[in-house]
């Protein structure tokens, strides 16, 4: 089975572009994650999903931040304005169940805001 | 207090020997923690996970979980160049669903 898979995996931006990251989690998963890892601050998470429903997004650093699930294959996060300090890797995983179950990451996006 | 805490090194250790690394929490409701392994430039992939106070082994790796004093450690025996990663440690919230917080993670280099 395919894993988690993100996209664009390299993006590199101008200050004040808006920028779209994608996911589509491993089939059959039901939560979904964002997590921002940079050097100072290590892996941080921005927001999650259960079900579709996004659960806890006190994570997002700010309203220029946002995060969608339409569907149970498909999740984007969105920064608009970007600014250079967004620049970061940014991860998505999915995991199955209601509890503490493991999570699968992708290979994540590295972003670059000019 | 950070709600996980781990040195972030780097560890060095010899090819052969035993690396210990340490992780502390602060939510006393967790139950269950992991060890994510993270080679650089790619993603966090798990290695190991405890529920129980004790030990546990999975080949050359031992978690070791002490909840009474909110410590939990992963010791990797006959250390490998190969097992040179940044380990990262994942805690569960204890109010439900799947948020977890991981630690900075600790840089172990294995020298040949």
């Amino acid at each position: 089975d395919a894993g988690v898979i993100q996209s664009p995996r390299h993006e590199v931006t101008e200050m004040g572009q808006e920028v779209t990251l994608r996911c589509k989690p491993i089939s059959g998963h039901n939560s979904l994650f964002w997590y921002r890892q940079t050097m100072m601050r290590g892996l941080e998470l921005l927001i999650y999903f259960n079900n579709n429903v996004p659960i806890d997004d006190s994570g997002m650093p700010e309203d220029r931040f946002s995060a969608k699930m339409p569907n149970a294959s498909f999740s984007t996060l969105k920064i608009q304005p970007s600014e250079p300090r967004d620049s970061a890797v940014y991860f998505c995983a999915s995991s199955y169940g209601t509890l503490q179950e493991t999570q699968y990451f992708g290979p994540g996006t590295r972003l670059l805001v000019l | 207090q950070k709600e996980v805490e781990q040195n972030s090194g780097p560890l060095s250790v010899p090819e052969g020997a035993i690396a210990s690394l340490n992780c502390t929490y602060s939510d006393r409701g967790s139950q269950s923690f992991f060890w994510y392994r993270q080679y650089s430039g790619k993603s966090p992939e798990l290695i190991m996970f405890i529920y129980s106070n004790g030990d546990k082994e999975d080949g050359r790796f031992t978690a070791q979980l002490n909840k009474a004093s909110q410590y939990v450690s992963l010791l990797i025996r006959d250390s490998q160049p190969s097992d040179s990663a940044t380990y990262l440690c994942a805690v569960p919230h204890s109010g439900g669903y799947q948020k977890v917080t991981f630690g900075t993670g600790t840089k172990l280099q294995v020298i040949p």
